[in-house]
């Protein structure tokens, strides 16, 4: 069955720097989103991406997130200068179209900035 | 997208039913009932989804109220694997895709 993947699975980084989490989505997928979940708190929208642009963000998606599909197959979310409150996990979905199209989640990347 | 509104916690004995509510009394005609469940920290998990009428798949069944106003979420004979938050989540069709997580239902299956 196809599947969601996410890479690296856990990821350490100073305060500052910029880190870039990838994603896989499932082959015949054509929208992509990000998630975030702090430690003990809900999943949170970040931002949706169809056909090489952003469909929706949430208000979390400042200035300092962006993504990208710079190929084929992979999708991207760049946190230029993370910061302390950014420690979460990244969780990738996709799904064929929008709307009520099931979405399918990867296993998430752990972030931690120190 | 509707509100729902979910018990925090549930316990279920290993083998037996676990049947999760949810309440979502302000849904509109076009907007679906979905299911999800996140095991520990892991990526949530696609269950279930049902509009109007009753849905089974292999992993579980919906039932949604004839007023649909409320929905249950039945996992016929749960194990021990099955213990995780539970999230019931209402969506408009024409909804642009994002899922609006609740705090969900924590399901403890006890040997």
């Amino acid at each position: 069955e196809p599947e969601v993947t996410q890479t690296p699975s856990h990821q350490v980084t100073q305060m500052g720097q910029e880190v870039i989490l990838r994603c896989v989505p499932i082959s015949n997928h054509l929208y992509f989103y990000w998630y975030r979940q702090i430690l003990g708190q809900k999943v949170e929208f970040l931002v949706s991406f169809y056909n090489n642009e952003i469909s929706e963000k949430s208000e979390i998606f400042d200035d300092q997130f962006s993504v990208e599909r710079p190929d084929g197959s992979n999708f991207t979310l760049k946190i230029r200068s993370t910061k302390l409150e950014d420690s979460a996990m990244y969780f990738c979905a996709s799904s064929r179209t929008q709307g009520i199209e099931t979405q399918y989640f990867g296993p998430g990347t752990r972030l931690l900035v120190l | 997208d509707a509100k729902t509104t979910q018990p925090t916690s549930m316990d279920c004995a290993e083998g037996r039913a676990a049947n999760l509510p949810c309440n979502h009394s302000t849904i509109s005609g076009n907007e679906y009932v979905y299911w999800y469940r996140q095991i520990h920290s892991q990526g949530p998990q696609y269950i279930i989804h049902g509009l109007k009428n009753n849905e089974t798949n292999e992993m579980a069944s919906l039932i949604i109220t004839e007023d649909r106003k409320s929905s249950t979420l039945i996992l016929p004979h749960a194990t021990l694997r099955d213990t995780a938050v539970y999230y019931c989540i209402v969506r408009q069709s024409s909804n642009t895709g994002k899922l609006i997580f609740g705090q969900g239902t924590t399901l403890q299956v006890k040997p």
